[in-house]
């Protein structure tokens, strides 16, 4: 049982480039989260997923996209790349649909760095 | 919306010290609370949730409705407690709290 598994560790990219964060959990649940999180800023939702088939904007959604593949995975896809988007950007998922009561499992994280 | 504010951006004690790391929360409803710990370089982890009322690692946190509060507490500061902590409650969209860090200095 791994958990949340998140790919890769780590990225660097120039300016425009795109590029697709995987995230994959295997503890059977509904709903999954991209988050990124940066220095002052804590961690901010940019998209979730409350069920397989389903995807909502979170509070800073713009210059991403998102796809729930499966009730396992939920990318998330980065167009044209800008050195603003430069963060650690962190999966979470959660079992329970509505109203999540239960707590989020976290995956390890992805180090991004736009140039 | 369901919102936590953590007023704390960082917190620095010695070890030993009383720790209390604030959150307070502005919605209606019963709120569903809980503590979050990231350890350096590791993943976000549950630290403790309100309705389970449990103490980990020392820490305890109460839901006091009359001042829409879930502050995190500690008696006695560790060293090994130095990390972010973020407050974050339940619901449709689970947005955090901004975090505070946690330095326990020796």
């Amino acid at each position: 049982n791994a958990g949340v598994t998140q790919t890769p560790k780590f990225q660097v990219l120039k300016t425009g480039q795109s590029m697709t964060l995987q995230c994959a959990q295997d503890m059977n649940h509904n709903s999954m989260y991209w988050y990124r999180q940066d220095p002052g800023m804590g961690l901010r939702l940019i998209y979730y997923s409350a069920s397989e088939g389903t995807t909502d904007k979170g509070e800073v959604p713009n210059g991403y996209n998102v796809s729930r593949l499966n009730k396992r995975e939920f990318s998330l896809r980065l167009e044209s790349a800008a050195p603003s988007q430069t963060s650690v950007y962190f999966c979470a998922s959660t079992f329970e649909r509505f109203p999540y009561n239960s707590p989020l499992h976290f995956g390890n994280g992805t180090r991004l760095t736009v140039t | 919306a369901q919102r936590v504010t953590q007023p704390e951006k960082l917190l620095s004690v010695f070890k030993g010290a009383p720790v209390e790391l604030k959150c307070n929360y502005s919605y209606s409803g019963s709120p569903e609370l809980f503590w979050y710990v990231q350890y350096s370089r590791q993943r976000l982890q549950l630290l403790l949730r309100h309705i389970s009322r449990e103490s980990i690692k020392g820490f305890t946190a109460d839901l006091n409705k009359g001042e829409t509060s879930f502050h995190l507490k500690k008696p006695f500061a560790q060293e090994e407690d130095s990390a972010m902590y973020y407050c974050a409650p339940a619901g449709n969209k689970l947005v955090f709290g901004a975090g505070t860090i946690l330095r326990v200095k020796s």
